[in-house]
């Protein structure tokens, strides 16, 4: 299995051009996550998706647009590119969480991708 | 709003020494908490994961503590090498939140040989 995987790996972008960033999972994980990392802020969460077909708002979703029509792909997407977006972003997945039979085991643990380094000038 | 802050935020010691770094968190009600480790340039590992009802979880060298009441756990590294040199963060999944995790901003720790 390959986990999470992240492409592209690095970007550098002009103010105002758009992009997308595709995260695929092969552990057949129902949510999917993309977060942001950042010095001295820590990761935050930008969007998440339960399922395919959903998404949801995350701490910082502004600027952002997500998709998941297929269960294995999240995508990110940057509409207008601004130098506040310069980050690395990082993308996971997790088993579905159900808070009646989540057992103590790693597998409720989030999965990460390598990141995807984002330079926007 | 939930706030995880770690302590040092960087630490440097000698191979050998035994080590603990510190994370709390400002909202008690938590399902669960996590130890992440984050290479340079590589994505987040799960080390361990405490649930709020336990008080303690140990892997090989590590072991992590979670006092729920009062907002913190720490991780013990014994006898650390220079492999164990990464960035460490620790995250926490509120009661409230879903499987939304919120992260500290970590501790840099570089283990000298």
């Amino acid at each position: 299995n390959a986990g999470v995987t992240q492409t592209p790996k690095f970007r550098v972008l002009k103010t105002g051009q758009s992009m997308t960033l595709l995260c695929a999972q092969d552990m057949n994980h129902e949510y999917m996550y993309w977060y942001r990392q950042d010095p001295g802020m820590g990761l935050r969460l930008i969007h998440y998706s339960v399922g395919e077909g959903t998404t949801a708002k995350g701490e910082v979703p502004d600027g952002y647009n997500v998709s998941r029509l297929k269960k294995q792909n999240f995508l990110l997407g940057l509409e207008s590119a601004a130098p506040s977006q310069t980050s690395v972003y990082f993308c996971a997945s997790s088993i579905l969480f159900d808070l009646w039979t989540v057992t103590n085991t790693p597998q409720e643990t989030q999965y990460f991708g390598p990141g995807t380094r984002l330079l926007v000038l | 709003k939930q706030e995880v802050t770690q302590i040092p935020a960087a630490l440097s010691v000698p191979e050998g020494e035994n080590l603990v770094l510190n994370c709390s968190f400002t909202d008690s009600a938590i399902y669960n908490l996590q130890w992440f480790r984050q290479d340079p340039g590589k994505g987040l590992t799960s080390l361990l994961l405490i649930q709020s009802s336990q008080r303690e979880q140990t892997s090989g060298r590590l072991n992590a503590s979670l006092d729920k009441s009062s907002g913190r756990s720490t991780l013990y590294i014994a006898a650390s090498q220079p492999g164990d040199s990464a960035t460490y963060l620790c995250a926490v999944r509120g009661e409230t939140s879903g499987s939304r995790l919120t992260f500290g901003e970590g501790t840099q720790l570089t283990v000298n040989p």
